[in-house]
């Protein structure tokens, strides 16, 4: 069964500091790695996604994430946070064997500090 | 494309009364999935279409709730009768079909239902 353990459910950053945002995939079959941003009172918007190819894998407003099998981890991080990136994330996996249905991780609320 | 459309985007009923939520998917997309997030429990999939049929259901918390896909551009997701329990954000989302593997899931802004 596959699952996504996200460590840190409230991470806070000073703006312009760099933030990561951990992500642990559990899979027995090559993943497909999503993730989410949730703004309040919003649907959940797709930042990025690994499917295959490149490892890195840059997303919308200066996000990134890296794919590491030997680590089972898809990190997203960006350099220098901005007050507009407060919200909720959310990391997301699915496999190509499956239905499609996207199994989420608990979620990191991001703070960002003056 | 107008994206995701989920109705209303608030609902506030009485225990015991039925409750509808509406999803109109984005055009073409053929997949269809059913969310419901709580703070305790965060983002559960409580069933998806496939083409219009229901490929899984066994996120459906208990016989209280159904969903129907009467055609490709229409989903509902009922609750009869409601139960404060029941309070949470509804999120509808679809999905294209990729022979190349999955594709990523375009959300619906959410129904908020709180059952009083």
């Amino acid at each position: 069964a596959q699952s996504v353990t996200q460590l840190g459910s409230h991470v806070s950053v000073s703006e312009g500091a760099l933030v990561l945002l951990r992500c642990n995939y559990s899979s027995s079959v090559p993943p497909y790695l999503f993730w989410y941003v949730q703004y309040p009172n919003q649907g959940l918007q797709l930042l990025l996604k690994y499917t295959t190819g490149a490892t890195l894998v840059k997303g919308i407003n200066g996000f990134e994430a890296e794919f590491k099998k030997s680590e089972t981890s898809f990190h997203l991080t960006k350099p220098s946070a901005h007050m507009s990136d407060a919200a909720e994330y959310f990391c997301a996996v699915t496999f190509s064997g499956s239905a499609r249905q996207l199994t989420f991780g608990s979620g990191t609320q991001l703070t960002v500090l003056p | 494309d107008a994206g995701v459309i989920q109705s209303p985007r608030h609902e506030v009923t009485e225990m015991g009364q039925e409750v509808t939520l509406r999803c109109k998917p984005i055009s073409g997309h053929d997949y269809l999935f059913w969310y419901r997030q709580t703070m305790m429990r965060g983002l559960e999939l409580l069933i998806y279409f496939n083409n219009n049929v229901p490929i899984d259901d066994s996120g459906m918390p208990e016989d209280r709730f159904s969903a129907k896909m009467p055609n490709a551009s229409f989903s509902t997701l009922k609750i009869q009768p409601s139960e404060p329990r029941d309070s949470a954000v509804y999120f509808c989302a679809s999905s294209p079909t990729n022979n190349r593997g999955p594709r990523e899931a375009f959300f619906g802004q959410g129904t908020r239902l709180t059952v009083v």
